[in-house]
């Protein structure tokens, strides 16, 4: 069974860089079947794809966010981060990272984690 | 970017009631439409994919159809456990896109 974990500072200030990592188990994100998502949700609101990376490197983000955004690999290690800079209040939100096949769609998620943009 | 405009936004329904919630599309994107259910607190589970594949292990109470911009997920008989949020997603070209989401309340 394929597991994420999302991980990092739940508090972040305004203009700084929010950094998340995402740790999967049961399963290797060097397999090729896949691209490792981040997606996030605005409080009360729905969710904005943020981007996506696959095992080779490649990356895909929203044009919304790709001035700001870096998505990154960490085999060894099994994880995935997310970077997004200068961050403001409207970067607040709950950051999912999730599994994406061309297949299968989003199929297996992370339980969120919240970030709070905030001096 | 493909806009997901989803209808209501609310319902208000009582237990074993058939339930249906439409997505429409900004242009067409053939079958690569998918649904995905979230509980209060919780992340989003995937229903349904391409508009009328059940994925592994979700109840036949769910179905989609749909084509081209206009999609449809129903839920029959109405269940407790199905107050959620439910959310259109289109695969169909970057960058991915979901709808607005419509809020399910069990009466």
């Amino acid at each position: 069974q394929v597991q994420l974990q999302e991980s990092g500072p739940g508090l972040v200030k305004p203009s700084q860089t929010l950094s998340l990592t995402c740790t999967v188990s049961g399963g290797s994100i060097s397999s090729g079947d896949y691209y490792w998502s981040w997606i996030r949700q605005l409080p009360g609101k729905g969710l904005e794809w943020i981007g996506y990376i696959y095992y080779s490197g490649s990356t895909y983000y929203n044009p919304s966010l790709k001035s700001r955004v870096t998505i990154s690999l960490d085999t060894s290690k099994n994880q995935f981060s997310l970077k997004l800079s200068s961050v403001t209040a409207a970067d607040t939100a709950v950051y999912y990272c999730a599994r994406y096949g061309s297949t299968t769609n989003f199929d297996y998620w992370g339980q969120g984690t919240l970030v709070t943009v905030s001096p | 970017e493909i806009v997901l405009t989803q209808s209501p936004d609310f319902q208000s329904v009582t237990p074993k009631e058939k339930v249906t919630i439409t997505c429409r599309a900004s242009q067409s994107i053939g079958s690569t439409l998918h649904w995905y259910q979230q509980k209060p607190d919780q992340s989003p589970k995937l229903l349904i994919k391409f508009a009328s594949q059940s994925f592994s292990g979700v109840t036949s109470r769910f179905s989609g159809s749909g084509s081209g911009t206009d999609f449809t997920l129903t839920i029959n008989s109405l269940e407790a456990e199905d107050a959620a949020t439910y959310y259109c997603h289109q695969s169909n070209s970057l960058p991915l896109t979901f709808g607005g989401g419509t809020k399910l309340e069990i009466k």
